[in-house]
Protein backbone atom coordinates (compact mmCIF):
# COMPACT_ATOMS: atom_id res chain seq x y z
CA UNK A 1 0.00 0.00 0.00
CA UNK A 2 1.05 3.83 -0.49
CA UNK A 3 2.62 5.51 2.23
CA UNK A 4 1.71 8.30 3.23
CA UNK A 5 3.22 10.14 6.59
CA UNK A 6 1.65 13.09 8.15
CA UNK A 7 3.63 15.41 10.96
CA UNK A 8 3.54 13.82 14.20
CA UNK A 9 1.57 15.01 17.04
CA UNK A 10 -0.22 16.32 18.89
CA UNK A 11 -0.40 19.97 17.91
CA UNK A 12 -1.34 22.42 20.57
CA UNK A 13 -2.40 25.66 19.56
CA UNK A 14 -4.60 28.37 21.51
CA UNK A 15 -7.46 29.83 19.78
CA UNK A 16 -7.89 32.07 17.18
CA UNK A 17 -4.23 30.86 16.22
CA UNK A 18 -3.43 28.82 12.85
CA UNK A 19 -2.68 25.19 12.70
CA UNK A 20 -0.50 23.69 10.40
CA UNK A 21 -0.72 20.12 9.13
CA UNK A 22 1.56 18.67 7.06
CA UNK A 23 1.47 15.49 4.79
CA UNK A 24 3.99 13.42 2.43
CA UNK A 25 3.10 10.76 0.18
CA UNK A 26 5.12 8.28 -1.48
CA UNK A 27 3.46 7.48 -4.54
CA UNK A 28 4.67 10.18 -7.34
CA UNK A 29 1.89 9.01 -10.09
CA UNK A 30 -1.07 9.94 -6.87
CA UNK A 31 -3.80 12.09 -8.58
CA UNK A 32 -6.26 13.22 -5.91
CA UNK A 33 -5.32 14.46 -2.07
CA UNK A 34 -8.05 14.48 0.67
CA UNK A 35 -7.71 15.94 4.42
CA UNK A 36 -10.35 14.29 6.86
CA UNK A 37 -11.56 15.08 10.52
CA UNK A 38 -12.34 12.46 12.95
CA UNK A 39 -13.70 13.58 16.38
CA UNK A 40 -12.47 10.84 18.92
CA UNK A 41 -15.49 7.85 18.48
CA UNK A 42 -16.59 9.50 15.24
CA UNK A 43 -16.19 8.23 11.64
CA UNK A 44 -13.74 10.68 9.56
CA UNK A 45 -15.69 13.39 7.64
CA UNK A 46 -14.17 15.24 4.69
CA UNK A 47 -12.65 18.68 5.38
CA UNK A 48 -11.20 19.27 1.99
CA UNK A 49 -10.05 17.64 -1.50
CA UNK A 50 -7.64 18.96 -3.97
CA UNK A 51 -6.38 17.62 -6.93
CA UNK A 52 -4.29 20.76 -9.02
CA UNK A 53 -1.11 22.36 -7.49
CA UNK A 54 -1.50 25.62 -5.06
CA UNK A 55 -4.07 26.37 -2.80
CA UNK A 56 -7.51 25.75 -2.29
CA UNK A 57 -9.46 27.67 0.58
CA UNK A 58 -12.87 26.60 2.07
CA UNK A 59 -13.40 28.96 4.68
CA UNK A 60 -11.13 29.11 7.48
CA UNK A 61 -9.09 26.02 5.92
CA UNK A 62 -6.43 26.54 3.27
CA UNK A 63 -5.77 22.63 1.71
CA UNK A 64 -1.73 23.45 -0.57
CA UNK A 65 -0.62 20.86 -3.09
CA UNK A 66 2.69 20.37 -4.29
CA UNK A 67 3.54 17.50 -6.39
CA UNK A 68 6.53 17.60 -7.38
CA UNK A 69 7.63 17.53 -3.40
CA UNK A 70 4.74 14.83 -3.45
CA UNK A 71 3.73 17.12 -0.25
CA UNK A 72 0.10 18.52 0.75
CA UNK A 73 -0.82 20.89 3.74
CA UNK A 74 -3.76 21.99 5.39
CA UNK A 75 -3.91 24.98 7.22
CA UNK A 76 -6.29 26.23 9.86
CA UNK A 77 -7.27 29.71 10.14
CA UNK A 78 -8.44 31.26 13.54
CA UNK A 79 -8.61 27.97 15.14
CA UNK A 80 -11.79 27.44 17.69
CA UNK A 81 -12.38 24.75 20.17
CA UNK A 82 -14.50 22.74 18.05
CA UNK A 83 -11.62 22.20 15.80
CA UNK A 84 -9.79 19.69 18.16
CA UNK A 85 -10.01 16.37 16.72
CA UNK A 86 -7.58 13.92 14.52
CA UNK A 87 -7.11 14.97 10.88
CA UNK A 88 -6.09 12.27 8.52
CA UNK A 89 -4.42 12.97 4.88
CA UNK A 90 -5.55 10.72 2.36
CA UNK A 91 -4.48 9.79 -1.02
CA UNK A 92 -5.62 8.04 -4.10
CA UNK A 93 -3.34 7.29 -6.38
CA UNK A 94 -2.94 6.99 -10.39
CA UNK A 95 -5.43 5.65 -13.12
CA UNK A 96 -6.74 2.75 -11.82
CA UNK A 97 -6.53 3.16 -8.30
CA UNK A 98 -9.65 4.28 -6.12
CA UNK A 99 -8.78 3.22 -2.76
CA UNK A 100 -7.65 5.91 -0.20
CA UNK A 101 -4.45 5.01 1.41
CA UNK A 102 -4.32 7.37 5.37
CA UNK A 103 -1.63 8.72 7.06
CA UNK A 104 -1.92 7.67 10.52
CA UNK A 105 -3.39 11.19 12.11
CA UNK A 106 -2.14 14.01 13.13
CA UNK A 107 -4.10 15.18 16.61
CA UNK A 108 -4.95 18.59 17.06
CA UNK A 109 -6.00 20.61 20.36
CA UNK A 110 -7.19 24.04 20.51
CA UNK A 111 -6.49 25.56 23.84
CA UNK A 112 -9.83 28.63 24.99
CA UNK B 1 -30.48 13.02 1.63
CA UNK B 2 -29.54 9.75 4.11
CA UNK B 3 -25.69 9.44 4.60
CA UNK B 4 -24.25 5.78 4.93
CA UNK B 5 -25.49 3.47 7.68
CA UNK B 6 -23.97 0.56 8.91
CA UNK B 7 -25.20 -1.72 11.80
CA UNK B 8 -25.09 -2.99 14.03
CA UNK B 9 -23.16 0.11 15.57
CA UNK B 10 -21.30 -2.23 18.44
CA UNK B 11 -21.03 -6.14 18.16
CA UNK B 12 -19.15 -8.07 21.16
CA UNK B 13 -18.54 -11.94 20.01
CA UNK B 14 -16.42 -14.65 21.26
CA UNK B 15 -13.63 -15.88 19.72
CA UNK B 16 -14.60 -17.98 16.94
CA UNK B 17 -17.50 -16.69 16.10
CA UNK B 18 -18.65 -15.99 12.77
CA UNK B 19 -20.00 -12.16 12.58
CA UNK B 20 -21.71 -10.27 9.87
CA UNK B 21 -21.32 -6.67 9.51
CA UNK B 22 -23.90 -4.56 7.35
CA UNK B 23 -23.44 -1.09 4.94
CA UNK B 24 -26.32 0.71 3.46
CA UNK B 25 -24.64 2.92 1.07
CA UNK B 26 -25.97 6.38 -0.01
CA UNK B 27 -28.18 6.35 -2.47
CA UNK B 28 -27.24 6.00 -5.99
CA UNK B 29 -23.73 6.08 -5.28
CA UNK B 30 -21.78 3.16 -7.54
CA UNK B 31 -18.97 2.93 -5.16
CA UNK B 32 -18.65 0.70 -2.19
CA UNK B 33 -15.57 0.48 -0.20
CA UNK B 34 -14.59 -1.73 3.21
CA UNK B 35 -12.10 -0.07 5.68
CA UNK B 36 -11.03 -0.96 9.75
CA UNK B 37 -9.65 1.22 12.07
CA UNK B 38 -7.44 -0.30 14.54
CA UNK B 39 -4.81 1.15 17.57
CA UNK B 40 -1.81 -0.12 15.35
CA UNK B 41 -2.42 -0.43 12.04
CA UNK B 42 -4.80 2.77 11.22
CA UNK B 43 -6.97 3.19 8.90
CA UNK B 44 -6.57 0.25 6.14
CA UNK B 45 -8.74 -0.33 2.95
CA UNK B 46 -10.02 -4.18 2.91
CA UNK B 47 -12.26 -4.54 -0.42
CA UNK B 48 -13.84 -2.63 -3.24
CA UNK B 49 -17.54 -2.91 -5.10
CA UNK B 50 -18.37 -1.12 -8.30
CA UNK B 51 -21.33 -1.66 -9.97
CA UNK B 52 -21.38 -5.46 -11.53
CA UNK B 53 -17.30 -5.45 -11.73
CA UNK B 54 -15.77 -8.40 -9.72
CA UNK B 55 -14.55 -6.77 -6.51
CA UNK B 56 -11.34 -5.59 -5.37
CA UNK B 57 -10.42 -7.96 -2.87
CA UNK B 58 -6.73 -7.21 -2.62
CA UNK B 59 -6.70 -5.65 1.22
CA UNK B 60 -8.67 -8.46 3.34
CA UNK B 61 -6.60 -10.06 5.44
CA UNK B 62 -7.16 -13.65 5.20
CA UNK B 63 -9.53 -15.76 3.87
CA UNK B 64 -11.57 -15.76 6.98
CA UNK B 65 -13.00 -11.89 5.42
CA UNK B 66 -15.49 -11.57 2.98
CA UNK B 67 -17.87 -9.56 1.47
CA UNK B 68 -20.47 -9.42 -0.72
CA UNK B 69 -22.98 -7.00 -2.26
CA UNK B 70 -26.23 -7.51 -3.38
CA UNK B 71 -28.25 -5.75 -6.30
CA UNK B 72 -25.47 -3.04 -6.29
CA UNK B 73 -26.74 -1.47 -2.91
CA UNK B 74 -26.30 -3.19 0.38
CA UNK B 75 -23.45 -4.95 1.37
CA UNK B 76 -22.18 -7.67 4.27
CA UNK B 77 -18.88 -8.28 5.58
CA UNK B 78 -18.48 -11.82 7.04
CA UNK B 79 -15.71 -12.59 9.43
CA UNK B 80 -15.31 -16.13 10.35
CA UNK B 81 -13.66 -17.79 13.54
CA UNK B 82 -12.93 -14.34 14.65
CA UNK B 83 -10.15 -13.58 16.46
CA UNK B 84 -8.77 -11.11 19.05
CA UNK B 85 -6.54 -9.20 16.74
CA UNK B 86 -9.93 -8.73 14.85
CA UNK B 87 -11.16 -5.83 17.37
CA UNK B 88 -11.67 -3.01 15.22
CA UNK B 89 -13.76 -0.74 13.64
CA UNK B 90 -15.03 -1.35 10.56
CA UNK B 91 -15.42 1.46 8.04
CA UNK B 92 -17.81 1.51 5.12
CA UNK B 93 -17.78 4.36 2.66
CA UNK B 94 -19.18 4.95 -0.39
CA UNK B 95 -18.97 7.46 -3.37
CA UNK B 96 -21.02 8.04 -7.39
CA UNK B 97 -18.21 5.86 -9.09
CA UNK B 98 -14.43 5.51 -9.41
CA UNK B 99 -13.88 8.93 -11.08
CA UNK B 100 -10.34 10.13 -9.12
CA UNK B 101 -12.33 13.13 -7.91
CA UNK B 102 -15.00 11.07 -6.24
CA UNK B 103 -15.26 11.93 -2.36
CA UNK B 104 -15.91 8.53 -0.14
CA UNK B 105 -18.37 9.52 2.31
CA UNK B 106 -18.06 7.26 5.40
CA UNK B 107 -20.45 5.39 7.73
CA UNK B 108 -20.46 5.63 11.52
CA UNK B 109 -18.90 2.38 11.68
CA UNK B 110 -19.19 -0.68 13.38
CA UNK B 111 -17.27 -1.08 16.35
CA UNK B 112 -16.18 -5.01 17.21
CA UNK B 113 -14.81 -6.52 19.94
CA UNK B 114 -13.73 -9.98 20.15
CA UNK B 115 -13.43 -11.41 23.75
Amino acid sequence: QKEVEQNSGPLSVPEGAIASLNCTYSDRVSQSFFWYRQYSGKSPELIMSIYSNGDKEDGRFTAQLNKASQYVSLLIRDSQPSDSATYLCAVIGGFGDYKLSFGAGTTVTVRA
Amino acid sequence: GAGVSQSPSNKVTEKGKDVELRCDPISGHTALYWYRQSLGQGLEFLIYFQGNSAPDKSGLPSDRFSAERTGGSVSTLTIQRTQQEDSAVYLCASSLGTLLEETQYFGPGTRLLVL
